[in-house]
């Protein structure tokens, strides 16, 4: 199986700040990444898929890079409805493993 | 607009089982791929299982391989987890997730709202 870590686990973060989560896979896995936001007691929602394309309806905020076994989730400049937790998830192949989370909080 | 409504959470005894549903509306429930994946109770997503848009390409997680069946009716839109043999650590929300994978790369673009399921004595 394809085991991926996230990091850091937790960060908290001002508005107007630039913020940086990454994902790293334990094999190469191209670009078959992909980066979901949820939000307490609600489903995840897609942000990025194949590890740089935003979903339709994601703020331009939202950017995403990286291929083989580094990943970044980039948010540009931080707003509050931002506070969240963050997945990246593998879709190379099965089980299509997520990372650990990252609990994003704003200061 | 795009709606998944699980169903058939609860409370079940270790060892017993249950049938999870997930109706899809809004959209062509038949051309899509179609996932399982849990949270347990404060705890992060793990992906479950998943079918293709004709009901073949199924696969399992280890953990519930041989114990959970997931299968869909395209005639009635809906998507269905059987779980067999449950055990404390399958007590999680269960999210049903669609897929269009377009380009043969995977992605789960709208979610359900998941169903709490308990297993417990």
């Amino acid at each position: 199986d394809i085991h991926v870590t996230q990091s850091p686990s937790s960060l908290s973060a001002s508005v107007g700040d630039r913020v940086t989560i990454t994902c790293r896979a334990s094999q190469s896995i191209s670009t078959y990444l992909n980066w979901y936001q949820q939000k307490p007691g609600k489903a995840p929602k897609l942000l990025i898929y194949a590890a740089s394309s935003l979903q339709s309806g994601v703020p331009s905020r939202f950017s995403g890079s990286g291929s083989g076994t580094d990943f970044t989730l980039t948010i540009s400049s931080l707003q509050p409805e931002d506070s969240a937790t963050y997945y990246c998830q593998q879709s190379h192949s099965t089980p299509y493993t997520f990372g650990q989370g990252t609990n994003l909080q704003i200061k | 607009e795009v709606q998944l409504v699980e169903s058939g959470g609860g409370l079940v005894q270790p060892g017993g089982s249950l049938r999870l549903s997930c109706a899809a509306s809004g959209f062509t429930f038949s051309t899509y791929w179609m996932h399982w994946v849990r949270q347990a109770p404060g705890k992060g997503l793990v992906w479950v299982s998943r079918i293709k848009s004709d009901g073949s390409n199924i696969r399992y997680a280890d953990s519930v391989k041989g114990r959970f069946t997931i299968s869909r009716d395209n005639a009635k839109n809906t998507l269905y987890l059987q779980m067999n043999s449950l055990r404390a650590e399958d007590t999680a929300v269960y999210y049903c997730a669609r897929d269009p994978d377009y380009g043969g790369y995977s992605r789960l673009d709208s979610w359900g709202q998941g169903t709490l399921v308990t297993v417990s004595s």
